[in-house]
């Protein structure tokens, strides 16, 4: 098992949508999440942090299930400024943090 | 306003040839790092520095060197560049390796013809 997966994408959807993407790792040690938003050949921006109860930012709400290893991030109310890779991020424990690959969305009018 | 300031943005090389990326933050992080991102790949680590005075491998170091020079600075090194070394580099830095964001600078286009 890789030790964060992501779906690739793309993920296309009209204005106005909900849209969520998962992100799953494999270290339990893993204490800090992140979700950072890259658009095209741009550097990747923090958008948030995830925190163990779920937080949530604007239309942006991330959620963490230790239990099954995975974090989400949900964008209500989707913007064509959305259309971007996220990237999900894992620190903690010993080891140095880890990307995802990232999923693409696209948001259409 | 800064934040992390690479230089330069573009470059281009021979085969062969050699060059020094720079990187320099400043917001007083203790750590800094390079990633190389190639299309389809994802980000990959090549080397990062926990504090000033370390400096640790990545996932894909062969054909590259780092210094940290001093706190604020962490460069990046090709000896002797190599086509397969075309890519987008990014440095970052983040208060610590561990359980902290990092911020990203925005990036060197390099190609090694």
């Amino acid at each position: 098992r890789k030790e964060v997966e992501q779906d690739p994408g793309p993920f296309n959807v009209p204005e106005g949508a909900t849209v969520a993407f998962n992100c799953t790792y494999s270290n339990s040690a893993s204490q800090s999440f992140f979700w950072y938003r890259q658009d095209c050949r741009k550097e990747p921006k923090l958008l948030m942090s995830v925190y163990s109860s779920g937080n949530e930012d604007g239309r942006f709400t991330a959620q963490l299930n230790r239990a099954s290893q995975y974090i989400s991030l949900l964008i209500r109310d989707s913007k064509l400024s959305d259309s971007a890779t996220y990237l999900c991020v894992f620190s903690g424990g010993s080891y140095i943090p880890t990307f995802g690959r990232g999923t693409s969305l696209i948001v259409h009018p | 306003n800064a934040g992390v300031t690479q230089t330069p943005k573009f470059q281009v090389l021979k085969t062969g040839q050699s060059m020094t990326l720079q990187c320099a933050q400043d917001m007083n992080h203790n750590s800094m790092y390079w990633y190389r991102q190639d299309p389809g790949m994802g980000l990959r680590l090549i080397y990062y520095s926990a504090s000033e005075g370390t400096t640790d491998k990545g996932e894909v170091p062969n054909g590259y060197n780092v210094s940290r020079l001093n706190k604020r600075e962490f460069s990046l090194r090709l000896e002797s560049a190599a086509p397969s070394q075309t890519s987008v580099y990014f440095c970052a830095s983040s208060g610590a390796v561990i359980n902290q964001p990092q911020h990203f600078g925005d990036g060197t286009r390099l190609s090694i013809l």
